[in-house]
């Protein structure tokens, strides 16, 4: 089975201040790792996803996160933040393969809070 | 136009009532998935149906049952509702099952039990 833990329930930071996001997963196979984020009141999306190849994968809006398989970690950054990125961040991962069926294991989700 | 459609937003029923929330997607996917989210934020899946068929069924009560009637819908009906079942339930989609793909989420129904 595979379990996420994600080391901070809420992470307060002043806008266009760097921030980080931690995200450990155990699993005794390979993973694919995910970041969702959750914004007041709607659904999840996807922020970004690794699957193979570089270990670090970057988002659109200037979130990246690098995967590290000694340390079984997939944290998360950005180096300045807007009021904007205020939402709960949701670290996941799912079996690499065709055995998982899609099952994504979510972590308990970080609120990242970004003040003025 | 909505991707991940999910009715209704919100559901306030008394302990013992049956239920019904109703999920669309107009992706085109052929995979859809439910998921609760708990008072502390916790998400769990519960089922997954890929082209109508039952391939993801976690440890969830019997009371709980999901109907597809085809590729685009996934409905999940609820018996006999208890407190503990208040939550918001997120209905999803993606292509196929590989475990690769991204998972396309609907707004949330929040089921409030008396």
């Amino acid at each position: 089975a595979q379990s996420v833990t994600q080391l901070d329930s809420q992470v307060p930071v002043f806008e266009e201040a760097p921030v980080e996001l931690r995200c450990n997963y155990s699993s005794s196979v390979s993973v694919y790792l995910f970041w969702y984020v959750q914004y007041p009141n709607q659904g999840l999306q996807l922020l970004l996803k690794y699957l193979s190849g570089s270990t670090l994968v970057k988002s659109i809006n200037g979130f990246e996160a690098e995967f590290n398989k000694s340390q079984t970690s997939f944290h998360l950054r950005k180096p300045s933040v807007h009021i904007s990125d205020t939402a709960e961040y949701f670290c996941a991962v799912s079996v690499a393969g065709g055995t998982s069926y899609g099952k994504l294991t979510f972590g308990q989700g970080t609120i990242l809070t970004v003040h003025p | 136009d909505t991707a991940v459609s999910q009715t209704p937003k919100y559901l306030v029923t008394q302990m013992g009532n049956d239920k019904s929330i109703k999920c669309e997607q107009n992706l085109g996917h052929d995979t859809m998935y439910w998921y609760k989210q708990d008072s502390k934020k916790f998400l769990k899946i519960m089922f997954s149906y890929n082209n109508k068929e039952l391939i993801i069924n976690e440890t969830v009560p019997n009371r709980f049952s999901p109907k597809s009637p085809d590729k685009a819908h996934l409905n999940l009906h609820i018996n006999s509702l208890e407190l503990g079942d208040s939550a918001v339930y997120f209905c999803a989609s993606s292509w196929t099952t590989g475990g690769y793909n991204e998972q396309f989420f609907g707004p949330g129904t929040r089921l409030t039990v008396l």
